[in-house]
């Protein structure tokens, strides 16, 4: 079945500094790709949608100038969180939406993002 | 906007069923999802409903009714690796992308 592969698994990193996360679609061709921030005890808030060769589309108070997207082919999205501050410790899951199934959204693996 | 609400935690015993309610509020539904997630991993999808009625897979089984804005999990023999969060989330038409949005989850613990 569809695939989405997400790297890091979790990365801990210094006050101030950017983290890059990428999601690769391993078997299918991603043309939408969901990111989705999941702080602990509670569910998954959509911060972000972003198509392929477009710009993302972000979710009331998620600041694009902090959290960057990148869809730059049909397989690859990125999401860099820059000057990351402790806040932004939490979980992160990207989903692509995989138009062979109704029902067809794969999830990567998450990223645990830990900013000391 | 759409609004998911489904309750916080539960507990079941071992061997016993237990239903996990979702009740919404969506224009243009077209589709309700549950997913299962263990604890710092992804979330695994379980069923998916966009018709009114009852989908059985195995111990999990989901149903939906359009009408009341309603639906729940059942899921049968629980076994211990059964705790975990269970998510529900609907998709609507006029969402860009057609993108999910996710109820809180409920925490689901399984005891001996």
């Amino acid at each position: 079945g569809a695939v989405v592969s997400q790297h890091p698994s979790w990365v801990i990193c210094k006050s101030g500094t950017s983290v890059k996360i990428e999601c690769r679609s391993l078997d299918f061709q991603a043309t939408t790709m969901f990111w989705y921030r999941q702080f602990p005890k509670q569910s998954l808030m959509l911060m972000a949608t972003s198509n392929e060769g477009s710009k993302a589309t972000y979710e009331q108070g998620v600041e694009k100038d902090k959290f960057l997207i990148n869809h730059a082919s049909l397989t690859l999205s990125t999401l860099t969180v820059t000057s990351a501050h402790p806040e932004d410790s939490s979980f992160y899951i990207c989903s692509a939406r995989d138009f062979g199934t109704a029902y067809g959204y794969t999830f990567g693996s998450g990223t645990r993002l830990t900013v000391v | 906007g759409q609004n998911i609400d489904q309750p916080t935690e539960m507990t079941a015993t071992e061997g016993a069923i237990v239903q996990i309610n979702c009740t919404y509020q969506t224009s243009g539904f077209n589709g309700l999802f549950w997913y299962q997630q263990h604890a710092g991993e992804a979330p695994t999808f379980l069923s998916y409903n966009v018709l009114d009625g009852l989908e059985e897979k195995g111990r999990f089984s989901s149903f939906l009714s359009r009408s009341k804005g309603y639906s729940y999990l059942l899921l049968k023999e629980l076994q211990m690796k059964d705790s975990a969060s269970y998510l529900c989330a609907v998709r609507a038409k006029h969402n860009a992308g057609n993108m999910l949005t996710f109820g809180g989850g409920t925490r689901l613990m399984v005891k001996p």
